[in-house]
């Protein structure tokens, strides 16, 4: 599986969009991106994925570049209950077992 | 709530004992996970279990086992304890193997003392 970097951490205000990044340069033709995320010592819960085109969920929106050698996780009006540490992966859909976490991004959102 | 259930909540224990982490997946999914997270090691997958068969291994020890049962439940087995088992322990399950999403457990903390 293709290995990601992401920033840390971050910060953003209530009720801003929270723009996460997260950079892939190695991704392959057939590797999906994942979002996960955990809040505070729960266990990790997933967000969205994606191959190529950007998608939207109730939770998110995904932004993949056109090379897919990076990505940004948008959520669009960050609450207090979004601060959590987010995980970027790449792995290839419907084979592979387990999820490889790095060490995410922990993204605190001020009131 | 992700219909995974862990138990117990909190593990005390001493160096050298051995515990058992009972995993229930949510209802249907055939596949289970075990991960470790430490504070100086992240998120690390520890084992995977499909209908009753292990399907892969990752950083797993010698002294940690697991197994899943016929009705799915599955149970992680740590022996010999040291200081550094401290830990959360997650289960997470799935329908099937590579599905996209993987329900996690609330996870048991392990304290070795």
């Amino acid at each position: 599986d293709a290995k990601t970097t992401q920033p840390p951490s971050m910060d953003c205000a209530e009720g801003r969009a929270a723009n996460l990044p997260c950079n892939h340069s190695t991704i392959s033709g057939n590797e999906y991106v994942y979002w996960y995320r955990q809040i505070h010592s729960q266990g990790p819960q997933y967000i969205i994925h994606g191959l190529k085109n950007n998608e939207t969920n109730e939770m998110a929106s995904l932004i993949i570049t056109e090379d897919r050698k990076s990505s940004t996780l948008i959520l669009p009006h960050a609450t207090l209950r979004d601060t959590a540490v987010y995980y970027c992966i790449v792995r290839v859909l419907n084979t592979g077992n387990q999820f490889y976490f790095g060490t995410g991004t922990s993204l605190t959102v001020i009131p | 709530d992700s219909g995974v259930t862990q138990t117990p909540k909190h593990l005390i224990t001493a160096t050298g004992q051995r515990v058992t982490l009972r995993c229930s997946p949510r209802s249907g999914d055939l596949s289970v996970y075990w991960y470790q997270q430490s504070l100086d090691q992240g998120l690390q997958f520890l084992i995977q279990y499909y209908n009753g068969e292990e399907r892969a291994k990752g950083n797993i020890l010698e002294r940690f086992s697991a197994q899943q049962f016929p009705d799915l439940h599955s149970e992680l087995n740590l022996s010999s304890l040291e200081l550094g088992d401290s830990a959360l322990y997650f289960c997470a399950s799935s329908p099937w193997t590579g599905h996209y999403e993987q329900y996690f457990g609330p996870g048991t903390r392990l304290t070795v003392t």
